[in-house]
C-alpha cells in the first residue's frame, strides 16, 4: 500500500475487555513501532519490532499489553483486560530500518474505554 | 523533567506571518531531530530531518538546530491557513531503528 493502515480507526471497549489493534506497514518496512499518545500530549513510545523480532518493549506500561510481528509485516497491538486509563490514540509507525530512521506514521486507532 | 520540551500553546497568527516554533532537550546523546505536523484526527506526518547544526530549508519550512545550546527550531514563512495543525519536535539518539522522542506539540491556528 501506499501508507501505514491502522484497523480500526475508532474503538470503544467497556472496562475488563481486551482489544486488538493492527497495523499494516509500508511493504519492505523493516522497523515497525507503537506510540501511544494522550489527549493533548506527544506520543509515547511503547515498542518496537525489526522484521518479527521484538527488540525493545520497554515502553509497554503493563504485562496487560503485548504486541507481536509474527512474519515481520502486519503487526497486532494486544491490550487485556482495557482500564480507563488505556483510553488514547494509538499510533503505528514504519521506516526502512537499515539505511534511514525517517518514521512514517498511519492514522492511529482511538480507543476509548468506558 | 521532560527529556524535550515544547511550548504546547496555542499559538495564532495571521495569515502571511512567520511562525517560529521551538523545542529544548536535555539529553545530549540526541542525534538526530525532526519536526512532524498533526492534523486533528490524523496520524504525524514527516515535515523536517535534520542531523547537523545549522539550518535546513526546505520550501517555506527551515528547521534549525544549535546543539551547543539544545535547542532546535521551526520557522514557517508566510504561514497559511491550512498550516493550522500540531506541530511536534521528535528526536532520536542513533540509527536505525531507534525510538522517536517527542515534545508535547504546538497548537498553530493561522487565521485569514
Amino acid at each position: 500500500g501506499a501508507g501505514v493502515s491502522q484497523s480500526p480507526r475508532y474503538k470503544v471497549a467497556k472496562r475488563g475487555q481486551d482489544v486488538a489493534l493492527r497495523c499494516d506497514p509500508i511493504s519492505g518496512h523493516v522497523s515497525l513501532f507503537w506510540y501511544q499518545q494522550a489527549l493533548g500530549q506527544g506520543p509515547e513510545f511503547l515498542t518496537y519490532f525489526q522484521n518479527e523480532a521484538q527488540l525493545d518493549k520497554s515502553g509497554l506500561p503493563s504485562d496487560r499489553f503485548f504486541a507481536e510481528r509474527p512474519e515481520g509485516s502486519v503487526s497486532t497491538l494486544k491490550i487485556q483486560r482495557t482500564q480507563q486509563e488505556d483510553s488514547a490514540v494509538y499510533l503505528c509507525a514504519s521506516s526502512v530500518g537499515r539505511t534511514g530512521n525517517e518514521q512514517f506514521f498511519g492514522p492511529g486507532t482511538r480507543l476509548t474505554v468506558l | 523533567q521532560k527529556e524535550v520540551e515544547q511550548d504546547p500553546g496555542p499559538l495564532s497568527v495571521p495569515e502571511g506571518a512567520i511562525v517560529s516554533l521551538n523545542c529544548t532537550y536535555s539529553n545530549s546523546a540526541f542525534q538526530y531531530f525532526m519536526w512532524y505536523r498533526q492534523y486533528s484526527r490524523k496520524g504525524p506526518e514527516l515535515l523536517m530531518y535534520t542531523y547537523s547544526s545549522g539550518n535546513k530549508e526546505d520550501g517555506r519550512f527551515t528547521a534549525q538546530v544549535d546543539k551547543s545550546s539544545k535547542y532546535i527550531s521551526l520557522f514557517i514563512r508566510d504561514s497559511q491557513p491550512s498550516d493550522s495543525a500540531t506541530y511536534l519536535c521528535a528526536m532520536v539518539k542513533r540509527v536505525p531503528g531507534d525510538k522517536l522522542i517527542f515534545g508535547t506539540g504546538t497548537r498553530l491556528q493561522v487565521f485569514p
